[in-house]
C-alpha cells in the first residue's frame, strides 16, 4: 500500500528552527509538496521537490531524497504565526496525490 | 482575485436529506478535486475531475456523487447523508496534475450530519 509518515505533533521556540520530517512509500513518484494549514482554514501551498537536494524560499526550506524516500520542511527563525499544521504530499505513477495526516506545529515565546 | 469558493461554509442536517454543496473556480482551471479532512486521518480524496463530463473516484467515494458539467463548478452530492459523512470537506483546482501545478483549495464546507 501506499504510505506516507509524518510526525503527529511538534514544539518549538520562537526564533529557532525546526525541521519536520516527511517518509514515504508509493507507487511510484513524480514530486513531493508541503501545505501549511492554520486551524480552520484551507491548505495553502509552501514548496514541491521533484530532484534530489534542497530548495529555499524565505524562511522555509524543503529538502528532498528520493532514494531513501525521505523529505524535510526546515523552518527558520520562527515566528508564531508559524503555528500551524505542514502537510506532505507526494504525486504517485499515476499523478494521484498520497496526503500524510500532518504534523502540528507549536510554537512557543 | 483568483479563487476558490465553496458554499455553505457550515451546515447542520439531518440523516438522509439531500443535501449538495458546491464549488467554484475562477482560474480556468480543468483539475478539480473533492477532500475530506477528518481528525488523525488527514486528507482524503472523494472524487476528482480532470475536465468537463470526467469525473473519477478517489479514495473513499461511497456515499458521494459529483458532477462537472461546466469547467468552473464542481458540486458535490450526499444524496442520504449519514452520520459517518460528518466531516470537513475542502474542494480543490489546478491547471494540471503533472509536474509543480498546486491545488488552490477552498475555504471549506463544515457538515454535521444528526
Amino acid at each position: 500500500g501506499q504510505n506516507i509518515d509524518q510526525p503527529t505533533e511538534m514544539t518549538a521556540t520562537e526564533g529557532a528552527i525546526v525541521q519536520i520530517n516527511c517518509t514515504y512509500q508509493t507507487s511510484g513518484f513524480n514530486g513531493l509538496f508541503w501545505y501549511q494549514q492554520h486551524a480552520g482554514e484551507a491548505p495553502t501551498f509552501l514548496s514541491y521537490n521533484v530532484l534530489d537536494g534542497l530548495e529555499e524560499k524565505g524562511r522555509f526550506s524543503s529538502f528532498l531524497s528520493r532514494s531513501k524516500g525521505y523529505s524535510y520542511l526546515l523552518l527558520k527563525e520562527l515566528q508564531m504565526k508559524d503555528s500551524a499544521s505542514y502537510l506532505c504530499a507526494v504525486l504517485d505513477s499515476n499523478y494521484q496525490l498520497i496526503w500524510g495526516a500532518g504534523t502540528k506545529l507549536i510554537i512557543k515565546p | 482575485e483568483a479563487q476558490v469558493t465553496q458554499n455553505p461554509r457550515y451546515l447542520i442536517t439531518v440523516t438522509g436529506k439531500k443535501l449538495t454543496v458546491t464549488c467554484s473556480q475562477n482560474m480556468n482551471h480543468e483539475y478539480m478535486s473533492w477532500y475530506r479532512q477528518d481528525p488523525g486521518l488527514g486528507l482524503r480524496q472523494i472524487y476528482y475531475s480532470m475536465n468537463v463530463e470526467v469525473t473519477d473516484k478517489g479514495d473513499v467515494p461511497e456515499g458521494y456523487k459529483v458532477s462537472r458539467k461546466e469547467k468552473r463548478n464542481f458540486p458535490l452530492i450526499l444524496e442520504s447523508p449519514s452520520p459517518n459523512q460528518t466531516s470537513l470537506y475542502f474542494c480543490a483546482s489546478s491547471s494540471g496534475v503533472e509536474g509543480n501545478q498546486p491545488q488552490h483549495f477552498g475555504d471549506g464546507t463544515r457538515l454535521s450530519i444528526l
